[in-house]
């Protein structure tokens, strides 16, 4: 079983709609959770951080957190045909756990049609 | 956040040869990681570099195959040794903010072995 599971898409998105993006996780004590952006060629880019239970809101993005599911989102409003790209889900055990790393989901790859 | 210069940004290598990659970091880091994405795949770490001490190696990935210097704080080298076509991937090194907050990555260092 992954340690980070996200459908791998592609989401595809008329542009104005919102994306919905979801990542579950397997250990249960992580502690931060992260979404980063990749374009084709590029490295990932860290778009949102999230830690504690509920919503987070920067701009367009908003990250949702439900430690009891074990699950964390990603939604992306009026989506724009530049937020094309493939979204890596990221969880974090804390500091003091073993094996203190940063583990990836596979990414989901949205599109968004004009 | 850190400022991350990795080089070289691409190479072509022939096979059984070796590619040293560079990461240098604008402000003293405690951990700097490597991870390696294959084509269409989500990040896999390779390596955590540890100033002053040898590195850790994730499972599958061994000192022989890719040696790693840390010679000081701000610095670090990944070495793809005996270099065969399966080798051919981005790499990447990414260091963590405090408390392990919001890794950053280089820009990556596109390799193809011919």
């Amino acid at each position: 079983q992954k340690e980070v599971e996200q459908n791998s898409g592609p989401l595809s998105v008329p542009e104005g709609a919102i994306a919905s993006l979801n990542c579950t996780y397997s250990d249960r004590v992580s502690q931060s959770f992260f979404w980063y952006r990749q374009y084709s060629g590029k490295s990932p880019e860290l778009i949102m951080s999230i830690y504690s239970n509920g919503d987070k809101e920067d701009g367009r993005f908003t990250a949702q957190l439900n430690k009891a599911s074990q699950y964390v989102s990603l939604l992306i409003r009026d989506s724009q045909p530049s937020d094309s790209a493939t979204y890596l889900c990221a969880v974090y055990p804390g500091v003091k756990a073993a094996g203190n790393k940063l583990t990836f989901g596979g990414g989901t790859r949205v599109l968004v049609k004009p | 956040s850190a400022v991350i210069s990795q080089k070289p940004s691409r190479d072509i290598c022939q096979r059984g040869t070796s590619l040293t990659i560079q990461c240098q970091v604008d402000s003293q880091v405690t951990m700097m990681f490597w991870y390696r994405q294959q084509p269409g795949q989500s990040l896999t770490l390779i390596a955590t570099a540890n100033q002053g001490s040898e590195a850790t190696y994730e499972s599958g990935f061994v000192i022989d195959k890719f040696p790693i210097s840390r010679p000081n704080l701000t610095f670090s080298t990944l070495t793809v040794s005996n270099m065969s076509p399966e080798d051919s991937s981005i790499y990447l090194c990414s260091v963590s903010g405090v408390g392990g907050y919001g890794y950053t990555f280089g820009s990556g260092t596109r390799l193809t072995v011919v």
